[in-house]
């Protein structure tokens, strides 16, 4: 079956450069959500796509923006990066509401950021 | 405000254990969903189970089985006979139905447990 998958796997940057992180949803599923994981901590909900608009936002710093594209895959951008920054980032996807899948978010295998 | 509560930062068991993890929660949606994700070293989140708020059956599939009850609002895991590769950081968390924007609710979750099983 198909996955949520995300694209670097790994990444590592220089502080105050620029990132860019892509998540392709599994195909059908019209919600695209970011987390955010810093070591040793719980994911943070950053951002959420619905049908290719903004949903809802979280915790994501005005250096952070995304986007959903036509073909509902999505993208992180990151710029001016911190230390801080240096995390997990997790994108997710789920079926639309009825299908019955009760929100169960599939998640991708992440893409883990450095930041020196 | 939503918040999900996981008492318990580290277990450590001996193989072959039972062990409870807790998760406690908090929301004012009469609607919701509960989840439990396993995050092994490797890192990636592994879904393990959902619960809806209407649904208060206890829940057993293999070793795992979950314990629901709104009363208390909590939401408890427990492995029988854990196992080494049961190794991992487990984590609870809630969604709303639905949120403003029209689409699904995005993951509250706890802090996690880390959990050790030792041979």
């Amino acid at each position: 079956a198909a996955g949520v998958i995300q694209s670097p796997r790994h990444l590592i940057k220089e502080k105050r450069e620029t990132a860019t992180l892509k998540c392709y949803p599994i195909p059908r599923h019209d919600t695209v959500y970011w987390y955010q994981q810093g070591p040793g901590q719980d994911p943070q909900f950053l951002i959420s796509f619905y049908e290719k608009m903004q949903s809802d936002k979280g915790s994501i710093p005005d250096r952070f923006s995304a986007q959903q594209f036509s073909d509902y895959h999505s993208e992180l951008n990151m710029s001016s990066l911190e230390l801080g920054d240096s995390a997990l980032y997790f994108c997710a996807s789920t079926l639309p509401w009825g299908s019955g899948s009760g929100n169960e978010q599939f998640f991708g295998p992440g893409t883990r950021l450095t930041v020196l | 405000a939503q918040k999900v509560t996981q008492a318990q930062t580290e277990i450590s068991v001996v193989e072959k254990e039972d062990v409870t993890l807790d998760c406690v929660y908090e929301t004012r949606d009469t609607t919701y969903y509960l989840f439990w994700y396993k995050q092994p070293p490797s890192g990636e989140l592994v879904f393990l189970i959902r619960r809806n708020s209407f649904d208060e059956q206890n829940e057993i599939s293999g070793r795992y089985s979950w314990n629901f009850q709104k009363s208390t609002s909590s939401f408890n895991f427990t492995i029988t006979a854990s196992q080494v590769v049961d190794s991992a950081v487990y984590f609870c968390a809630l969604s709303e139905a639905m949120n403003y924007g029209g689409s699904q609710g995005n993951l509250i979750f706890g802090k996690g447990t880390k959990l050790s099983v030792k041979p």
